[in-house]
């Protein structure tokens, strides 16, 4: 069966560090793979998504950036945090046409 | 540009009842829609997919109900039970070519034992 995993589950970060959250797939290939931020009092709102390694569309522009090295890891990046980059982070994935989604990690900026 | 739009933002309701929830869409050329279920600091749970071609979808106390033309869904959920007590998701895809979800910004449903 299918699994996807993230991590960590949750961060705390002061402004202008960096970030790197990581998700992977099991038990599938070729998978669509997506990032999504939920922020408080908003809904989700799609950040990435990647058709397969190293491609990668952003929907939103901002100071984040994510990456596929491989089929089934997405990597959510920034350089330097700003405080609206709090929120909660999802990943999923799809192979048809439903999207399954990873536990989140809930990121506090300070 | 795509909006969804989910009325109630918060329901509560005694346990038992019937309820329904509705969503709307601005652009009717969706591929398909899913609602899903957030439990409070948690990834979602997909409950049902409709595709385009779909009038509605039923699994186990849940129905949904799609109506393109209009621009609406609605998840009804009989004989509610505190376990139902979670955000649920209304969110479309208006293509097939593999971009995402766009979702509202859910319902809150309370159901009190």
């Amino acid at each position: 069966s299918q699994t996807i995993h993230q991590w960590p589950a949750t961060l705390v970060q002061p402004v202008g560090s960096p970030l790197s959250l990581e998700c992977t797939v099991e038990g599938t290939s070729n998978p669509n793979l997506y990032w999504y931020r939920q922020a408080a009092g908003r809904g989700l709102q799609l950040l990435f998504y990647s058709v397969g390694i190293g491609q990668i569309s952003s929907e939103v522009p901002q100071n984040l950036s994510a990456s596929r090295p491989q089929d089934r890891q997405f990597i959510l990046s920034s350089k330097k945090l700003l405080l609206s980059d709090s929120g909660f982070y999802l990943c999923a994935w799809s192979v048809s046409d439903v999207e399954y989604f990873g536990p989140g990690t809930r990121l506090l900026v300070l | 540009k795509q909006e969804v739009t989910q009325i109630p933002a918060a329901l509560s309701v005694p346990e038992g009842e019937n309820l329904v929830l509705n969503c709307s869409f601005t652009d009717s050329a969706i591929y398909n829609l899913q609602w899903f279920r957030q439990d409070p600091g948690k990834g979602l749970t997909s409950l049902l997919l409709i595709q385009s071609s779909q009038r509605e979808q039923t699994s186990g106390r849940l129905n949904a109900s799609l109506d393109k033309s209009s621009g609406r869904s609605t998840l009804y959920i009989a004989a509610s039970q505190p376990g139902d007590s979670a955000t649920y998701l209304c969110a479309v895809v208006t293509n097939q070519a593999g971009t995402a979800l766009i979702f509202g910004k859910g319902t809150t449903l309370s159901v009190s034992s």
